[in-house]
């Protein structure tokens, strides 16, 4: 298994450009989602994933597109870049066990990204 | 509303001495919580969790912490630092509801000392 991988590792925006941020997990959990991770914040959740076809908000969505057409896929979507979106960004996945709790959920190595 | 508070976000230790990190929560539900260890460059990985049962959790590279429910705090020790401990540790409790998210605190950079 390789777990959940992302790519690209670093990419570097100007303001103004779009560009996706692809996660991938090979271990058919249904939950998917992504975090962004800022200096002295912890993480915090943008958009979640329950299943193929089933996307919805977290915390901090604006300026963040996700669509989830396969179990396997789940990428993140910048529409027009900010300053503010310079983070680094991680996926995870799990596999939901009741209405209100999942298994463990595993992170991918993440993406470092600057926006100029 | 749920919410971690990790206290120090620096913790320096020599290398052999006890490790701890502490924790404390808010929730308004029996919560689940976690605590994940972050090396450089490298995404998160699960150290160890509760979910329900025995109060105190062993994890891996010899991690433990204990759910203490009358302290609302899950502190995170080991009884010894290992220079390849050095990392940042986040502390999480799971929202228990159906976004399944995972609440984290603000991080604890641990630097051990030769």
């Amino acid at each position: 298994n390789a777990g959940v991988t992302q790519t690209p590792k670093f990419q570097v925006l100007k303001t103004g450009q779009s560009m996706t941020l692809q996660c991938a997990q090979d271990m058919n959990h249904e939950y998917m989602s992504w975090y962004r991770q800022d200096p002295g914040m912890g993480l915090r959740l943008i958009h979640y994933s329950v299943g193929a076809g089933i996307t919805d908000q977290g915390e901090v969505p604006n300026g963040y597109n996700v669509s989830r057409s396969t179990t396997e896929d789940f990428p993140l979507r910048l529409l027009s870049a900010a300053p503010s979106q310079t983070s680094v960004y991680f996926c995870a996945s799990a596999r939901i066990m009741t209405a209100t709790s999942t298994d463990t959920q595993y992170f991918g190595p993440g993406t470092r990204l600057t926006v100029l | 509303a749920q919410s971690v508070t990790q206290l120090g976000s620096h913790v320096s230790v020599s290398e052999g001495a006890l490790v701890l990190l502490r924790c404390n929560y808010s929730s308004s539900v029996p919560p689940y919580l976690f605590w994940y260890v972050q090396y450089p460059n490298q995404g998160l990985q699960l150290l160890l969790k509760y979910t329900t049962g025995a109060t105190l959790v062993k994890g891996i590279n010899g991690f433990e912490a204990e759910f203490k429910k009358s302290e609302t705090s899950f502190h995170l020790t080991k009884p010894s630092a290992h220079m390849s401990d050095a990392a940042e540790y986040f502390c999480a409790v799971s929202k228990m509801d159906s976004s399944y998210k995972l609440i984290f605190g603000s991080g604890t950079r641990l630097l051990v000392r030769p």
